[in-house]
């Protein structure tokens, strides 16, 4: 049973380029969350996909956008690319409707931005 | 969300047991209570999640006292491995609106010594 899965492990761009993340999420699941770790402190929540609709968000700017396929990856886009939005980018899955919504993460894209 | 408070950081010899405890004061009659562990570069692992009394798996075992209020990870006989931040969250279970988002804090940062 693979768990979550996210391409690339690294990545390094230069500022105001743009960016592709991709999840896949744990067999069964069919709700992927999208967290960004800074250096030293807790995951942040970017948002959450259902349905191939986001459901919820956090408080990241709308240069963050996400899509979920049929299948139930998911991508992260992030354009015009800051060097604050370097981080750890993770990517964790759920299945709605189970008795306690827990999530399971992915290893993490690491995005350095120049 | 409701917020919780933890030690930043704590350090205990190989073999002993620890506890880390956690403050969620507002917690909701609804919400859970949600313990990762995250090593560096790495996606937060699930630990352990329970909502009252006594929780054990064969990893460790969380105490929730009747007040819900507060709430205490342990970890039987730690080992050099168990050097990492762990993370304690409250949320809400299947309240019907299905998966809800993890709102972090900065952990509690345990080392382990020979």
């Amino acid at each position: 049973d693979a768990g979550v899965t996210q391409s690339p492990t690294h990545l390094i761009k230069t500022r105001g380029q743009q960016v592709t993340l991709r999840c896949s999420p744990k067999s069964g699941h069919d709700t992927v969350s999208w967290y960004q770790q800074a250096l030293g402190q807790g995951p942040q929540f970017i948002f959450q996909y259902y349905e191939e609709e986001e459901r919820q968000r956090g408080n990241f700017p709308d240069r963050f956008s996400g899509h979920q396929f049929p299948n139930y990856s998911s991508e992260l886009n992030v354009n015009a690319l800051l060097l604050g939005d370097s981080a750890l980018y993770l990517c964790a899955s759920s299945r709605r409707g189970a008795s306690t919504d827990t999530q399971y993460f992915g290893p993490g894209t690491r995005l350095t931005v120049l | 969300l409701a917020k919780t408070t933890q030690p930043i950081s704590m350090d205990s010899y190989e073999g002993q047991e620890v506890n880390i405890t956690c403050s969620h004061n507002n917690i909701a009659t609804n919400d859970y209570i949600t313990w990762y562990q995250q090593f560096p570069s790495q996606g937060p692992r699930f630990i352990i999640q329970g909502y009252k009394t006594k929780v054990k798996n064969e990893v460790a075992s969380l105490f929730i006292p009747a007040d819900r209020k507060s709430s205490t990870l342990s970890l039987p006989r730690v080992s050099l491995s168990d050097t990492a931040v762990y993370y304690c969250l409250v949320g809400d279970g299947y309240s019907g609106a299905g998966s809800y988002q993890l709102t972090f804090g900065k952990g509690t940062k345990l080392s382990v010594i020979p």
